[in-house]
């Protein structure tokens, strides 16, 4: 039982570069997140998809995009990658939205030049 | 504004030492959830409590719901290394996502 997998674990990425950011829940989950981590500002939310076929905003989607592919995917892309992007970032699933508890990936340590 | 206000931000004890960890709130939350994160991993939910003046215990660790459920505390007894990580707590906001706090990061020295 995988859990939450994302993929990769590790990136470097020049300014101006794109990529997409992998996650799959084998949990049969409805709702799936995406959040970044940064020193001093604990987890905040990027995009959220409350079930499949449905994404929205959180507290910082400004240069990110989202798919939820199916059930079981929710992926993350950067279009044009910038210094502020340098992040830890956390994809999440859960029964479902509020109050339930989230299950996290292991991470991906992002870093833009 | 932060929605919830975790203190210390860092501490650091010896092996069998007690401590405690706070997460405030100027607003009422219907339940909060404790996370510990250890370097390298995702979170992982220790605790959720729901009634206001609430006490759960899990082993060493005592999570206690302030009586108007706006704060919760975390204390543990006689830390061992293995407690060395970020403790977050985390409560559902009005969009029904779950806000975070910034977390309380401790260190177990042996």
């Amino acid at each position: 039982n995988a859990g939450v997998t994302q993929t990769p674990k590790f990136q470097v990425l020049k300014t101006g570069q794109s990529m997409t950011l992998q996650c799959a829940q084998d949990m049969n989950h409805n709702s799936m997140y995406w959040y970044r981590q940064d020193p001093g500002m604990g987890l905040r939310l990027i995009y959220y998809s409350a079930s499949e076929g449905t994404t929205d905003k959180g507290e910082v989607p400004n240069g990110y995009n989202v798919s939820r592919l199916n059930k079981r995917e929710f992926s993350l892309r950067l279009e044009s990658a910038a210094p502020s992007q340098t992040s830890v970032y956390f994809c999440a699933s859960s029964w479902d939205r509020g109050a339930y508890e989230q299950y996290f990936g292991p991470g991906t340590r992002l870093t833009v030049t | 504004t932060q929605l919830l206000e975790q203190s210390p931000q860092f501490l650091s004890i010896q092996e069998g030492e007690n401590l405690t960890v706070y997460c405030n709130s100027s607003s009422v939350f219907s339940s909060l959830q404790w996370y510990r994160q250890e370097p390298g991993e995702g979170p992982v939910l220790l605790v959720t409590v729901v009634t206001g003046g609430e006490v759960k215990k899990l082993k060493r660790l005592t999570f206690q719901f302030g009586d108007a459920r706006k704060d919760s505390s975390l204390h543990i007894t006689a830390a061992q290394p293995g407690d060395t990580g970020l403790y977050l707590c985390a409560g559902p906001t009005g969009a029904n996502n779950l806000f975070f706090g910034t977390g309380t990061r401790l260190t177990v020295i042996p």
